[in-house]
């Protein structure tokens, strides 16, 4: 059964810091994985899509990276600002496109001005 | 182009009521799908559709049924309310056109069972 980590569960940084989420799932059989947004009390908001066989996706001031044989996903914020402040989820989809994501349970994210 | 919408936003029910939690994409997706978000659970996968009238369950799919008549709209059923059901109801949908922009979901229902 597919299962994914997501760590540190909270993190808080100043403002300025560049930072990495780490997102890690137990099964390398994947069609693509996903980033999300969520601010508080909100739906999800799609960031970067990285599909089985690419190894990062760029997007602003965010890069995600994928390494499929290690079971390993980063997301990298770079001069992160107040307004990045969210919970970031991290989402695989199994080998059969379209079969729903399966969802780790997210690092909340707070940056101080 | 309005994405995923879901229907109500908010609802509170009684414990035995029954409803139907809207869901209509107007991208041609083939692929939609229910979760629901509890705090410390994550995001779990209720029930799942590939295309029009086929429906599989997910990771749980107790006291919920759906079904899909059309490409566009994938209902979610509660026969029975439980207060259990208390959570955050959220519909995505997928196309295969859309590899570059993977799930979009809806904006949510926030139902409470009293």
């Amino acid at each position: 059964k597919q299962e994914v980590t997501q760590i540190p569960a909270a993190l808080s940084v100043p403002e300025g810091e560049n930072l990495v989420l780490n997102c890690s799932f137990t099964d390398s059989a994947i069609y693509n994985l996903q980033w999300f947004r969520q601010d508080p009390g909100k739906g999800l908001t799609s960031l970067l899509l990285i599909q089985s066989s690419q190894r990062e996706q760029t997007s602003g001031r965010l890069n995600a990276s994928l390494d499929k044989s290690s079971g390993r996903s980063t997301l990298y914020i770079a001069a992160s600002q107040p307004g990045d402040s969210a919970t970031y989820l991290c989402a695989v989809s199994p080998p059969q496109a379209g079969t729903a994501l399966i969802f780790g349970k997210g690092t909340t994210l707070s940056v101080s001005s | 182009n309005a994405g995923v919408t879901q229907t109500p936003k908010f609802q509170v029910l009684k414990t035995g009521q029954s409803m139907t939690l809207q869901c209509a994409q107007d991208m041609n997706h083939e692929y939609m799908s229910w979760y629901r978000q509890d705090p410390g659970m994550g995001l779990r996968l209720i029930h799942y559709s590939v295309g029009a009238g086929i429906t599989d369950q997910g990771e749980v799919p107790n006291g919920y049924n759906v079904s899909r008549s059309t490409t566009e709209d994938f209902p979610l059923r509660l026969l029975s309310a439980a207060p259990s059901q208390t959570s955050v109801y959220f519909c995505a949908s997928y196309g295969a056109a859309a590899l570059d922009y993977g799930y979009t979901f809806g904006s949510g229902t926030r139902l409470t069972v009293v």
